[in-house]
């Protein structure tokens, strides 16, 4: 089972900064990433799969890079709503796997 | 427009057998691609897959939970059932179904999930 670590667990950045999040493969899952968004009390939202493509009506302020066991969530400047949950999941091969998240607060 | 709605008990006892229904509408699961699947989050906690099933009825479930799920599917209902037998407090999670996209295994759509407290 492919374990997947998101670093750091918690980012504090300021309104209209740059977040940059993490997320690492224990083995390689080729472009099979998806990021999802979650805020309190809410099912998560899908952002970003394929590691880089934005889901339907995702704005462009979220980016998605990386490939084989390193990847990248980017927000290029924040936004009050952005402020959640962000997770990081696999679809590589079954077990799909998500990581433990990172959370986006407001510095 | 796809939505789905997890329903089922929001207490349960310790060694019970949980059932979880996810009723969906806005796609059907006798279309080829179409998957449905069974997510859970314990409180503070990260996101884990329990189960799928897919259109042509082939089912997938976590490594680790695997002797104790069990997925299927009412396509004239659009409903999907999860059980989950000798529930343990440490089960107690939100508990989501989500529809997996037809061409990639992410979800696309996520029921807003039910709470689900294992407590005698």
């Amino acid at each position: 089972e492919i374990v997947m670590t998101q670093s750091p667990a918690t980012l504090s950045v300021s309104a209209g900064e740059r977040a940059t999040l993490s997320c690492r493969a224990s083995q390689s899952v080729g472009i099979n990433l998806a990021w999802y968004q979650q805020k309190p009390g809410q099912a998560p939202r899908l952002l970003i799969y394929g590691a880089s493509t934005r889901a339907t009506g995702i704005p462009a302020r979220f980016s998605g890079s990386g490939s084989g066991t390193e990847f990248t969530l980017t927000i290029s400047s924040l936004q009050s709503e952005d402020f959640a949950v962000y997770h990081c999941q696999h679809y590589n091969d079954w077990p799909w796997t998500f990581g433990q998240g990172t959370k986006v607060e407001i510095k | 427009q796809v939505t789905l709605k997890e329903s089922g008990p929001a207490l349960v006892k310790p060694t019970e057998t949980l059932t979880l229904t996810c009723t969906f509408s806005g796609f059907s699961l006798r279309t080829s691609g179409m998957r449905v699947g069974w997510i859970r989050q314990p409180p503070g906690k990260a996101l884990e897959w329990l189960a799928r099933i897919d259109w042509d009825d082939d089912k997938f479930y976590s490594t680790s939970l695997k002797t104790r799920l069990s997925i299927s599917k009412d396509t004239s209902k659009n409903q999907v059932v999860l059980t989950m037998t000798n529930m343990d407090p440490l089960d107690t999670a939100t508990y989501f179904c989500g529809r997996i996209h037809p061409h990639g295994d992410f979800c696309d759509y996520w029921g807003q999930g039910t709470l689900v407290t294992v407590s005698s």
